[in-house]
């Protein structure tokens, strides 16, 4: 069974552009969650989408937004960048939105805001 | 608000036991968990522990949860040089996000 992929892996952009990153969970899950790691802030929760439905976020500002298709995919958006959202953002994917599950997580996407 | 904390770093040597700390604030957390991340990769989920849990064991691995001090702790017996990794502590409560600790960065001595 594939894991979760994540596109690109590596994006380099300017400030004020907005960058789109995405994410595939394994197949068969449902819920995708991402998560922002920067060497001060560590991993911080960006979101959780279920069936489509964003089920909690994180402390985010709104420059910072997502989506989830019908077929799990789920994507990321980042509007107006700043130097500050340069960081590792990774995407997990689990079967369900328990706790229980485990989740698994994709290699990231490295975004370097210049 | 939630949140996790853990110590930054930790060295030992080889095939002695390594002890990672981590406390939590939430105390509706539900599940705990450690999570293992090698340079370049993305994190791998090493054990969990449910909430009405005092300990799990698996293999090498040793968690130790005290509710009332709201403190999880992991044990690695026989650290190997291939232990050297980041280990992050988080857990995860009544809502449906995951609260991770900075992380704590262990060094193997050969």
């Amino acid at each position: 069974k594939a894991g979760v992929t994540q596109t690109p892996r590596y994006l380099i952009k300017t400030r004020g552009q907005q960058v789109t990153l995405s994410c595939s969970p394994i197949s068969g899950h449902r819920s995708v969650s991402w998560y922002q790691q920067t060497p001060g802030q560590g991993l911080q929760f960006l979101f959780e989408y279920f069936s489509e439905t964003q089920r909690n976020k994180g402390n985010f500002p709104g420059r910072f937004s997502g989506r989830q298709f019908s077929n799990s995919r789920s994507e990321m958006n980042v509007s107006t960048l700043e130097l500050g959202d340069s960081a590792l953002y990774l995407c997990a994917s689990s079967p369900r939105s328990s706790p229980a599950d485990e989740q698994f997580f994709g290699p990231g996407t490295r975004l370097t805001v210049l | 608000g939630e949140d996790v904390e853990q110590s930054l770093f930790l060295s030992v040597r080889e095939g002695d036991s390594s002890v990672i700390n981590c406390t939590y604030t939430d105390s509706s957390s539900t599940y705990l968990y450690w999570y293992k991340q090698e340079p370049g990769a993305g994190l791998q989920l090493l054990t969990y522990i449910f909430s009405n849990m005092d300990m799990k064991q698996d293999q090498r691995l040793t968690v130790l949860l005290n509710k009332k001090d709201k403190h999880l702790s992991l044990r690695i017996a026989d650290t190997q040089t291939g232990d050297s990794a980041i280990y992050f502590c988080a857990e995860r409560g009544g809502g449906f996000k995951t609260i991770f600790g900075a992380g704590t960065r262990l060094f193997v001595k050969a």
